[in-house]
């Protein structure tokens, strides 16, 4: 059964400051992985999708790199902004139950500090 | 086309009643999902419709749930007796399928349920 897991479940970084944000997926028979961003009590915005075959995606201060074999997504966020603050998703689309599904982890609650 | 629309965004209700909850997708995409988001929690996938077919339910789908699309456009997601468990974020999806496409999903703003 895939499961993702997200480390750290919340992170607290002065304004300015380099960070990642890491997932990892127990099954590496993945056919994309995506991350998300959550603001409170909203639904959740695309930011970066990594198909299977792809190593990273960037888009603009983000980069997202994958590791299938290892199992593991990081989400770079360079010169963090208050702006930035937001909870972040990692979902991986994988085969369950004889169809693709989107299966999220838990989150990392990101807060950036003026 | 501004995106994918849920109304409510937030509804009260009360354990015991009935609520409904509707999506309209991205217009021109033909598959349409629904999810639940517990507090400190990601999505967790409840079900999803292809047009108007609807092609697979999870577990945690009980029978107390009922989604329906039939148009193949706006889907409602009805959960009857509601209990404070029911008590969440219903997210709804969309994606199209064009060949060699993504399949990516465009999540809507969601319908925050509290059951007293």
């Amino acid at each position: 059964k895939q499961e993702v897991t997200q480390i750290p479940a919340a992170l607290s970084v002065p304004e300015g400051e380099n960070l990642v944000l890491n997932c990892s997926f127990t099954d590496s028979a993945i056919y994309n992985l995506q991350w998300f961003r959550q603001d409170p009590g909203k639904g959740l915005t695309s930011l970066l999708l990594i198909q299977s075959s792809q190593r990273e995606q960037t888009s603009g201060r983000l980069n997202a790199s994958l590791d299938k074999s290892s199992g593991r997504s990081t989400l770079y966020i360079a010169a963090s902004q208050p702006g930035d603050s937001a909870t972040y998703l990692c979902a991986v689309k994988a085969l369950m139950d004889s169809s693709y599904k989107l299966i999220f982890g838990s989150g990392t609650r990101l807060l950036v500090r003026p | 086309d501004t995106g994918v629309s849920q109304d409510p965004r937030h509804k009260i209700t009360k354990r015991g009643q009935n609520v409904t909850f509707r999506c309209d997708p991205i217009s021109e995409h033909n598959r349409l999902y629904w999810y639940r988001q517990t507090l400190g929690q990601g999505p967790e996938f409840l079900t999803y419709f292809q047009n108007e077919a609807q092609l697979e339910k999870s577990r945690l789908l009980s029978d107390r749930f009922s989604a329906e699309r039939p148009k193949g456009s706006f889907s409602t997601l009805e959960i009857q007796r509601t209990e404070q468990g029911d008590s969440a974020m219903y997210l709804c999806a969309s994606s199209s399928r064009p060949s060699g496409g993504t399949l990516e999903q465009y999540f809507g703003p969601g319908t925050r349920l509290t059951v007293t």
